[in-house]
């Protein structure tokens, strides 16, 4: 039973282009979570997605940012127009139902490198 | 607003002697309570959580963290350090049905 898997692992952009993270969820699991750390700081939340649906978008900057899961395919996290304050690793979670304490299953993180 | 503390951001032990990590939690509601490890370049791995069932959970590889109402806080134990443990330990609290608000992380050092 695989994890969660997220490609690319590392990716490097320089400024102004987009990056596209890829998140496919534990088999199972319709509910996905994207996080954020930052270097020498805790993960903070930003996005929860069912499939076809955005839940909680709280954590999302407003601009250049979008995520989406469709009802086919893994979860994409969207950044446009990259600035060197976007590096930071980016880590997916899923679970089965989404119910009060229930784990999230993190994958391995998608490291992004800004030049 | 809804937060974590932990209390220590780098724990340096001995090989072989008690580990002890700090955290609280702000107790608007009763939570829910994980500990997460974290190796170097790696995924987050869940080490126990705490739900409302017994106060004393225990988890993988010798870890049991405690959940103390009266003090809000959910500190994480080990009897005896095995270099393995060398790594990053995130406590994180949820109050709802999506976000895990996460602390900022006790880096553990572990020395032979």
């Amino acid at each position: 039973n695989a994890g969660v898997m997220q490609n690319p692992r590392h990716l490097v952009r320089r400024r102004g282009q987009e990056a596209r993270l890829r998140c496919s969820p534990m088999k199972g699991h319709s509910h996905v979570y994207w996080y954020r750390q930052l270097p020498e700081e805790g993960l903070k939340f930003m996005v929860y997605l069912q499939k076809e649906n955005i839940i909680d978008e709280s954590g999302m900057p407003k601009e250049r940012f979008s995520a989406e899961f469709p009802k086919e395919g893994p979860s994409i996290l969207r950044i446009q127009q990259v600035v060197r304050g976007d590096s930071a690793a980016y880590f997916c979670a899923s679970s089965p139902q989404g119910v009060l304490g229930e784990t999230q299953y993190f994958g391995p993180g998608t490291r992004l490198l800004v030049l | 607003a809804q937060s974590v503390t932990q209390l220590d951001s780098h724990v340096s032990v001995s090989e072989g002697t008690p580990v002890l990590l700090r955290c609280n939690y702000s107790s608007s509601y009763s939570p829910s309570l994980f500990w997460y490890v974290q190796h170097p370049n790696k995924g987050l791995q869940l080490l126990l959580k705490y739900t409302s069932a017994a106060t004393l959970v225990k988890g993988i590889n010798g870890f049991e963290a405690e959940f103390k109402k009266s003090e809000t806080s959910f500190h994480l134990t080990k009897p005896s350090a095995h270099m393995s443990d060398a790594a990053e330990y995130f406590c994180v609290v949820s109050y709802n049905t999506d976000k895990l608000i996460f602390g900022t992380g006790t880096r553990l050092q572990v020395f032979p």
